[in-house]
C-alpha cells in the first residue's frame, strides 16, 4: 500500500533553533501534501495545504512566516518551524494524496520538543 | 460550522470484550466517512471508508455503520485484543466545490484501553 515516511521521528533543540520536517511519499507522486499538528489528547488541525509547485495554503492563525513549507516535487514537501520556541513543541503529521479524489496517507509523525 | 463529535471520549474495557465508538456529525453535504486508529506517537490508520450511500462496512474484526439520515456513525470492535488500545478517529470528508479539494474533518477522537 502507499506508503508516507516522515523525518525525523523525534527532534529535541533549543528555543530559537530552526527545525526542518521532511515529508515523502515512497511509491506514488503526491500532488498534494498536508501538514498537521496535534497537541496531547486532541484531534489533528490542518496547518497547510500544498500543491507541488504552487504555494502552500495556510489555515486561518498559522503564520506563513512561521511555518515555512516548501513542496518542491512530486514526492518531497518539508516543513521548516523557523525560530521554535516551547509552545511550538508538538506532534506534526503530514499527509499525501496522489490525486483530488484520492484518500489521503498519513505519515507516522514528528515530535518537535523545544527547550 | 461543520463538526464531528465523538463519543466517549475515552473507555476502558477487558480483553476478549466488545465495545461500540460513537460519532455524529454536521457536514453535509460529505464526501465519505473514514475511521482511524492511532497508536500513540504514530499516524492514523485508515481502517473503513465508507460513502453516503454505504450503511455499513467490516475490516476483519473491526465494523462500521453509517447512517447518512441522523448524521451518526459508529465502530464496533468484536474481541478485542491488547493491540486494539490506541485512539480511533472518526473523519468526515466535506466536499468544497471552490478550488476542487475534499477537506477532511476529524473528531477528537476515542481513547480505547484494553487491559488483560
Amino acid at each position: 500500500g502507499a506508503v508516507v515516511s516522515q523525518h525525523p521521528s523525534w527532534v529535541i533543540c533549543k528555543s530559537g533553533t530552526s527545525v526542518k520536517i521532511e515529508c515523502r511519499s515512497l511509491d506514488f507522486q503526491a500532488t498534494t501534501m498536508f501538514w498537521y499538528r496535534q497537541f496531547p489528547k486532541q484531534s489533528l488541525m490542518l496547518m497547510a495545504t500544498s500543491n507541488e509547485g504552487s504555494k502552500a495554503t495556510y489555515e486561518q492563525g498559522v503564520e506563513k512566516d512561521k511555518f515555512l513549507i516548501n513542496h518542491a516535487s512530486l514526492t518531497l514537501s518539508t516543513l521548516t518551524v523557523t525560530s521554535a520556541h516551547p509552545e511550538d513543541s508538538s506532534f506534526y503529521i503530514c499527509s499525501a494524496r496522489e490525486g483530488v479524489n484520492q484518500p489521503q496517507h498519513f505519515g507516522d509523525g514528528t515530535r518537535l520538543s523545544i527547550l | 460550522k461543520n463538526q464531528v463529535e465523538q463519543s466517549p471520549q475515552s473507555l476502558i474495557i477487558l480483553e476478549g470484550k466488545n465495545c461500540t465508538l460513537q460519532c455524529n456529525y454536521t457536514v453535509s453535504p460529505f464526501s465519505n466517512l473514514r475511521w482511524y486508529k492511532q497508536d500513540t506517537g504514530r499516524g492514523p490508520v485508515s481502517l473503513t471508508i465508507m460513502t453516503f450511500s454505504e450503511n455499513t462496512k467490516s475490516n476483519g474484526r473491526y465494523t462500521a455503520t453509517l447512517d447518512a439520515d441522523t448524521k451518526q456513525s459508529s465502530l464496533h470492535i468484536t474481541a478485542s485484543q491488547l493491540s486494539d488500545s490506541a485512539s480511533y478517529i472518526c473523519v468526515v470528508t466535506d466536499i468544497m466545490f471552490s478550488g476542487g479539494y475534499n477537506k477532511l474533518i476529524f473528531g477528537a477522537g476515542t481513547r480505547l484501553a484494553v487491559h488483560p
